[in-house]
């Protein structure tokens, strides 16, 4: 079965300090790479996506992805975090032929303190 | 422009009750989406719509759930003789084009049912 594992539930970082979000998923089949954020009461905000083409995509905010076939991963990366970065950030995959329906991993917590 | 919304934001019910979730998909999107939320998951499938038809209903976990679409906009997520089990966040997004295309989809701020 299809599956996404995030490998880190929590993350606390200082603020300007750099992160990495891990994302790892399963598939026979070809993907697209989504990450998905969250901020505190409010809905799911796309962040960045992977379709097709140049392995590193760029996002909102100053977050970019790098998407590595050979090792199933799209890590989700930003050099200076900012207090405002704190939320929860959720890796999706879609798988290609599907009818459209997102696989999320379990998400993991970023907490950037001053 | 507006964006998904639903209604209500908390829904509190008794084990057994009925209870319907509202979604408003942003204006022209064809596909429209049901995830489940529950607590320190991320959210699970449940039900896709392209139009007024179910095109995939394989994540309803069993037969109390239900959703409707009659008019390819508004649907209504319907679940019978609730259980406390069925306490969640329940997010709907919507998406242009839907199908095999990988189409971003947008989501709402979700409906908190809490099952007493």
């Amino acid at each position: 079965a299809q599956s996404v594992t995030q490998l880190d539930s929590q993350v606390p970082v200082f603020e300007e300090a750099p992160v990495e979000l891990r994302c790892n998923y399963s598939s026979s089949v070809s993907v697209y790479l989504f990450w998905y954020v969250q901020y505190p009461n409010q809905g799911l905000q796309l962040l960045l996506k992977y379709l097709s083409g140049s392995t590193l995509v760029k996002g909102i905010n100053g977050f970019e992805a790098e998407f590595n076939k050979s090792q199933t991963s799209f890590h989700l990366r930003k050099p200076s975090v900012h207090i405002s970065d704190t939320a929860e950030y959720f890796c999706a995959v879609l798988l290609g032929g599907s009818q459209g329906n997102l696989i999320f991993g379990k998400g993991t917590k970023l907490s950037v303190k001053p | 422009g507006a964006g998904v919304s639903q209604t209500p934001s908390n829904k509190v019910t008794e084990k057994g009750k009925y209870v319907e979730l509202r979604c408003d998909p942003i204006s022209g999107h064809t596909a429209l989406y049901w995830y489940r939320q529950s607590l320190g998951q991320g959210p699970e499938f449940l039900i896709y719509f392209q139009g007024t038809g179910a095109a995939d209903d394989s994540g309803l976990p069993n037969d109390r759930f239900f959703a409707v679409r009659p008019e390819g906009s508004v649907s209504t997520l319907k679940i019978q003789r609730t259980e406390r089990g069925d306490s969640a966040v329940y997010l709907c997004a919507s998406s242009f084009l839907g199908g095999r295309a990988p189409d971003t989809q947008y989501f709402g701020p979700g409906t908190r049912l809490t099952v007493l």
